[in-house]
């Protein structure tokens, strides 16, 4: 069974300073790995996709990295408005569908 | 191009009644799913659909029916609401799997009392 855990639960930065959200998972046959941001009372925005070890991708403030066993969202000076909810999720073998992590709540303040 | 729609957007429901979450999309996506997201655990899948006439179970299909007559719609169905059920919903559509992300609905929040 594919398992997706993401790390910490709950995060609060200051404007400006840099952080980095985990997400670890286990599956058979890594297909993609998925980043989304969802703010209250939306439904999640899709982010990025990696899709092998070493693979990097950005879009502004964030910048998505992937390893064998875990995916990295690191955060550079943040400002309030990337206050949200960041989900991670797998798609894995012949599925055609994710799995996600909990989420990280990550609020960002002045 | 509205995306995905979902109604109703709110909705209450005494135990045992029967409801039906609508959902279309506009951008002829053949992947289609159902999600349920309660606080602390996490967007769970209910069903999915691969294309039209075609569904399948996901991770938590009790309680539920779907159906998918045409590429743009995919209902919900509710039979005999049990609290349980009260939750987020959210629909999704994607072009194909294989990486590309999908588009999900602003969800419908229910609540059975």
């Amino acid at each position: 069974e594919d398992q997706v855990t993401q790390s910490p639960e709950a995060l609060r930065l200051q404007e400006g300073e840099s952080s980095s959200l985990n997400c670890s998972y286990t599956v058979s046959g890594l297909r993609g790995l998925f980043w989304y941001r969802q703010d209250p009372g939306k439904g999640p925005e899709f982010l990025f996709t990696l899709y092998s070890a070493g693979e990097e991708k950005e879009k502004e403030r964030l910048k998505a990295t992937l390893t064998k066993k875990e995916s990295f969202l690191h955060i550079t000076a943040p400002k309030p408005e990337d206050s949200a909810t960041y989900l991670c999720a797998v798609e894995a073998g012949t599925a055609s569908k994710l799995t996600f992590g909990t989420g990280t709540r990550l609020q960002v303040t002045l | 191009n509205a995306g995905v729609t979902q109604t109703p957007k709110f909705r209450i429901l005494k135990i045992g009644q029967s409801m039906t979450l609508q959902c279309t999309q506009d951008m002829n996506h053949n992947y289609m799913y159902w999600y349920r997201q309660d606080p602390g655990m996490g967007l769970k899948l209910i069903y999915y659909s691969v294309g039209a006439g075609i569904t399948d179970k996901g991770e938590v299909p009790n309680g539920y029916n779907v159906s998918r007559s045409t590429t743009e719609d995919f209902p919900l169905r509710l039979e005999l609401a049990a609290p349980s059920q009260t939750s987020v919903y959210f629909c999704a559509s994607s072009f194909q799997t294989g990486g590309y992300g999908y588009t999900f609905g602003s969800g419908t929040r229910l609540t059975v009392v």
